[in-house]
């Protein structure tokens, strides 16, 4: 079994500053990662994926996140946010899946709510 | 191109009837997932098919929930007689094929049920 643990319900920055969106998951085999994001009434958008190699993983707008296998964490990182970032940060993990190779049903915590302050 | 879409995007049921929600994968996608996701929570996995067959179900909350694949393209999720539980915002997702990582995600389908 595995599970997600996002830390903060709600995270409110001001535009223009750094901003970091804490993940934790526990799982008892190798994990892939990932963080989405949903803007309202809308599907979710991957931003970046951690499935091996290089811990730190670069994604869309912006975003970076670290893979720390010995803190099982994944946390997510902007420099400098915008107003338009405003948004649910859902990190997810997956495991291998059933094609052996694949990872399938994602496990999802229960999101950061991004409030960007002018 | 064309992303995942859902139908309807909206629906209102009264407890007790029967609901089914459409999924359109993007086009040659082999696997196909539903999710749940209640007010506030993050999407929880229900069930997965890899073109036509199901090969997990383990989500799905009680026998009312049924969903399937015939041709292994366009999916149906079908919640017989309703429960005010039910409600929620069902997501789609697919991916290109059983080894791919990245779901993409259609807008889903909010569900009340009254």
């Amino acid at each position: 079994a595995q599970s997600v643990t996002q830390l903060d319900s709600q995270v409110p920055v001001f535009e223009e500053a750094p901003v970091e969106l804490r993940c934790n998951y526990s799982s008892s085999v190798s994990v892939y990662l990932f963080w989405y994001v949903q803007y309202p009434n809308q599907g979710l958008q991957l931003l970046l994926k951690y499935l091996s190699g290089s811990t730190l993983v670069k994604g869309i707008n912006g975003f970076e996140a670290e893979f720390n296998k010995s803190q099982t964490s994944f946390h997510l990182r902007k420099p400098s946010v915008h107003i338009s970032d405003t948004a649910e940060y859902f990190c997810a993990v997956s495991s291998e899946g059933y094609s052996g190779g694949g990872a399938d049903g994602l496990t999802f915590g229960k999101g950061t709510h991004l409030i960007i302050q002018p | 191109g064309a992303g995942v879409s859902q139908s309807p995007r909206y629906k209102v049921a009264k407890r007790g009837q029967d609901v089914a929600l459409r999924c359109d994968p993007i086009s040659g996608h082999v696997s196909l997932f539903w999710y749940q996701q209640a007010l506030g929570q993050g999407p929880e996995f229900l069930t997965y098919f890899q073109n036509e067959a199901q090969l997990d179900k383990s989500g799905l909350p009680s026998d009312r929930f049924f969903a399937e694949r015939p041709e292994g393209s366009v999916s149906t999720l079908k919640i017989q007689r309703t429960q005010q539980e039910d409600s929620a915002v069902y997501l789609c997702a697919s991916s290109l094929w059983a080894g791919a990582y990245e779901q993409y995600f259609g807008p889903g389908t909010r569900l009340t049920v009254t």
